[in-house]
C-alpha cells in the first residue's frame, strides 16, 4: 500500500536547523510530487512548498523562502525538508504529502507527522 | 495568493444530524477544491477532491459540492467518529492554500 513514513521528533535551539524525512513506498517516488505542509499547536495547516521528485524542481511559499531547503534521494524514495534559523514560533507537525495529480490535484496519503520543537 | 474561508469555524450537532460547511475562495478555482478530516494527533485525511468526488474508502454519507468560489462539505448523517476538524484546500495556483478549519463537535 501506498505509505509516506517520516523522521521521528526532533528539539532544536532558536537558531539552528532540522532536516526532517519522509519515505515513500508503494509506488513510483518519482511519479509524483511531494508537498510539506506545517502545524503549529492548536491552529491550522499552512503549505511550505513542494519538490518535483524526478528533477528536484521546487516551489516554495513565499513565507518560507530563504530558510527551506526541499530535497531528496531517488535511490531511497525519500524527500527531506529542512529549515533553517530555527525560531520558537516554527514549533509545530511537519507532514509531507503525496500530490496525485490527474484532471485535479489532491493530497494523498500524508505522513504521520514529525513535531519540531524550537525552545532555547 | 487565494484566500479561503470556512464556515462556521465551529459547530455542535448530534448523532444523526445533518451537517454542511462552506469553503468559499477569493477567487474562482474552478473545482481545484479538496476536503480533509483531522482527528487529534492524526494526520489529515483526504475525504473529496475535484469539489465532489468521493475518495475510495470514505462512507457515502459525505459529499463535496460548489464550483468557482463556493463549495459544500455535507454529512448527510453524523456518526460517532465523524467528530473532528474539517480543512478545505485549493488546489488550483500556488501556494496551495487551506482554510482555517472548521471544527465539529459532539452537543
Amino acid at each position: 500500500q501506498v505509505q509516506l513514513v517520516q523522521s521521528g521528533a526532533e528539539v532544536k535551539k532558536p537558531g539552528a536547523s532540522v532536516k526532517v524525512s519522509c519515505k515513500a513506498s508503494g509506488y513510483t517516488f518519482t511519479g509524483y510530487y511531494m508537498h510539506w505542509v506545517r502545524q503549529a499547536p492548536g491552529q491550522g495547516l499552512e503549505w511550505m512548498g513542494r519538490i518535483n521528485p524526478n528533477s528536484g524542481g521546487t516551489n516554495y511559499a513565499q513565507k518560507f523562502q530563504g530558510r527551506v531547503t526541499m530535497t531528496r534521494d531517488t535511490s531511497i524514495s525519500t524527500a527531506y525538508m529542512e529549515l533553517s534559523r530555527l525560531r520558537s514560533d516554527d514549533t509545530a507537525v511537519y507532514y509531507c504529502a503525496r500530490m496525485v495529480v490527474a484532471a485535479n490535484n489532491w493530497f494523498d496519503p500524508w505522513g504521520q507527522g514529525t513535531l519540531v520543537t524550537v525552545s532555547s | 495568493d487565494i484566500q479561503l474561508t470556512q464556515s462556521p469555524s465551529f459547530l455542535s450537532a448530534s448523532v444523526g444530524d445533518r451537517v454542511t460547511i462552506t469553503c468559499r475562495a477569493s477567487q474562482g478555482i474552478s473545482s481545484y477544491l479538496a476536503w480533509y478530516q483531522q482527528k487529534p494527533g492524526k494526520a489529515p485525511k483526504l475525504l473529496i477532491y475535484a469539489a465532489s468526488t468521493l475518495q475510495s474508502g470514505v462512507p457515502s454519507r459525505f459529499s463535496g459540492s460548489g464550483s468557482g468560489t463556493e463549495f459544500t462539505l455535507t454529512i448527510s448523517s453524523l456518526q460517532p467518529e465523524d467528530f473532528a476538524t474539517y480543512y478545505c484546500q485549493q488546489l488550483n495556483s500556488y501556494p496551495f492554500t487551506f482554510g482555517p478549519g472548521t471544527k465539529v463537535d459532539i452537543k
